[in-house]
């Protein structure tokens, strides 16, 4: 069956270090995309990308970067990780259409001490 | 501003009928999604509406009003499986979808 995975599923850092969170796809979909999730929050996006070598910034992208060398992949890199990205990062692809539903993985919680 | 407003908290009894309401206001208007957000899971999808008008889906169904900027999601026969977040997403002119914080429903037995 397809799916979407992330890993790791937690990760503890400290402020400074760089961190890298993977997402991987098997549904053989052309958008991906990464939010994080904060408490009284909606579901925010970082960045998004619609196919291979395609990236774009979100709502809340400073202080992060993605990269796409092929479908299935779009890791999320935290360049120098802080406090204030304490949060659950979800990763999520669809279909090329804008209407289809977007299929999520299971989260990343991230602690910055 | 783009803004996504529903409920914070709802509670309900098992067995009873829910309506979970949303409104907005976004830049554009491309369809709006609902999504069922077990704690500690991901989101997962429940319906989208693009044209006015109700559409039912088993126990759930979603209305939306494009006129009044209004969605609501409707739980029937309740259980208690369905304690969870509700979101409410709506996709703008850009593609994007802009949520909403979500509403916790709790169910009683």
């Amino acid at each position: 069956d397809a799916e979407i995975t992330q890993s790791p599923r937690h990760k503890i850092t400290e402020t400074g270090r760089q961190v890298t969170l993977a997402c991987h796809q098997t549904w053989n979909h052309n958008n991906m995309f990464w939010y994080r999730q904060d408490l009284g929050h909606g579901l925010r996006l970082i960045h998004y990308s619609y196919g291979v070598q395609d990236t774009n910034k979100g709502e809340v992208s400073d202080g992060y970067s993605v990269s796409r060398s092929n479908t299935e992949d779009l890791p999320l890199t935290l360049e120098s990780a802080a406090s204030s990205q304490t949060s659950v990062y979800f990763c999520a692809s669809s279909e090329r259409e804008s209407y289809n539903e977007q299929f999520f993985g299971p989260g990343t919680r991230l602690t910055v001490l | 501003g783009q803004n996504i407003d529903q409920p914070t908290e709802m509670t309900a009894t098992e067995g009873a009928i829910v309506q979970i309401n949303c409104t907005y206001q976004t830049s554009g208007f491309n369809g709006l999604f609902w999504y069922q957000q077990h704690a500690g899971e991901a989101p997962t999808f429940l319906s989208y509406n693009v044209l006015d008008g109700l559409e039912e889906k088993g126990r759930f169904s979603s209305f939306l009003s494009r006129s009044k900027g209004y969605s609501y999601l409707l739980l029937k026969e309740l259980q208690m499986k369905d304690s969870a977040s509700y979101l409410c997403a709506v996709m703008d002119s850009n593609y994007q979808l802009i949520w909403g914080a979500g509403t916790k429903l709790i169910i009683k037995p």
